[in-house]
């Protein structure tokens, strides 16, 4: 069992690149989240989904947008990368309910420079 | 919107020391609580949860937490840690389709 997929492990971002970060998981789960950890500042929500086509945003969207047209697929794109969204993204996925039991990808490093 | 707040983010213990985690959350509809476990390079991995009934929890590893409704607490606990329980510990409570994090006890232990 795969469970949840994050690609890549590390990046490294010039300020204004874009990218998408990539989740996949293979639970057939229908809640999907994205989360960046930050140093004493625990995991914060970036945007969540409640099933395929269906979106929306946690406490800190700014900077993300977010699609779900599968309910395997959960990207998270960066429109123009800033210094500040230096962190680890963490996807997750959840069986019962975006706020409940959560099974998390093993991260992704990002760093803006 | 629910929050949650964790005290004494770094801890420091010897092996067979006891630890105690405490978790404070606001909410005023139900909740689910849960504690995970994040060791050094890894992902978040689920430690234990309370859903309903028993509000003594007991999870993984030798861990265990207390729900008392009346405090809004959900404090972790383990009678003798070991070298490997050395990791960060999350509490988090969901509701309004969300899950809120804490902001994480940093816990080491020593050999």
């Amino acid at each position: 069992n795969a469970g949840v997929t994050q690609t890549p492990k590390f990046q490294v971002l010039k300020t204004g690149q874009s990218m998408t970060l990539q989740c996949a998981q293979d639970m057939n789960h229908e809640y999907m989240s994205w989360y960046r950890q930050d140093p004493g500042m625990g995991l914060r929500l970036i945007h969540y989904s409640v099933g395929a086509g269906i979106t929306d945003q946690g406490e800190v969207p700014n900077g993300y947008n977010v699609s779900r047209s599968t309910t395997e697929d959960f990207p998270l794109r960066l429109l123009s990368a800033a210094p500040s969204q230096t962190s680890v993204y963490f996807c997750a996925s959840s069986y019962r309910g975006v706020g409940t039991e959560a099974f998390f990808g093993q991260g992704t490093r990002l760093t803006v420079v | 919107a629910q929050s949650v707040s964790q005290h004494n983010h770094h801890v420091i213990l010897s092996e067979a020391a006891s630890l105690e985690l405490g978790c404070n959350y606001s909410y005023g509809g139900t909740v689910n609580l849960f504690w995970y476990v994040q060791y050094p390079g890894q992902h978040l991995q689920l430690l234990l949860k309370y859903f309903s009934g028993d509000p003594l929890v007991k999870g993984i590893k030798g861990f265990e937490a207390e729900f008392i409704k009346s405090k809004f607490s959900f404090n972790l606990r383990k009678p003798s840690v070991q070298w490997s329980d050395t990791a960060e510990y999350f509490c988090a409570v969901n509701g309004n389709n969300r899950l809120a994090f804490g902001k994480g006890n940093q816990v080491v232990v020593i050999p």
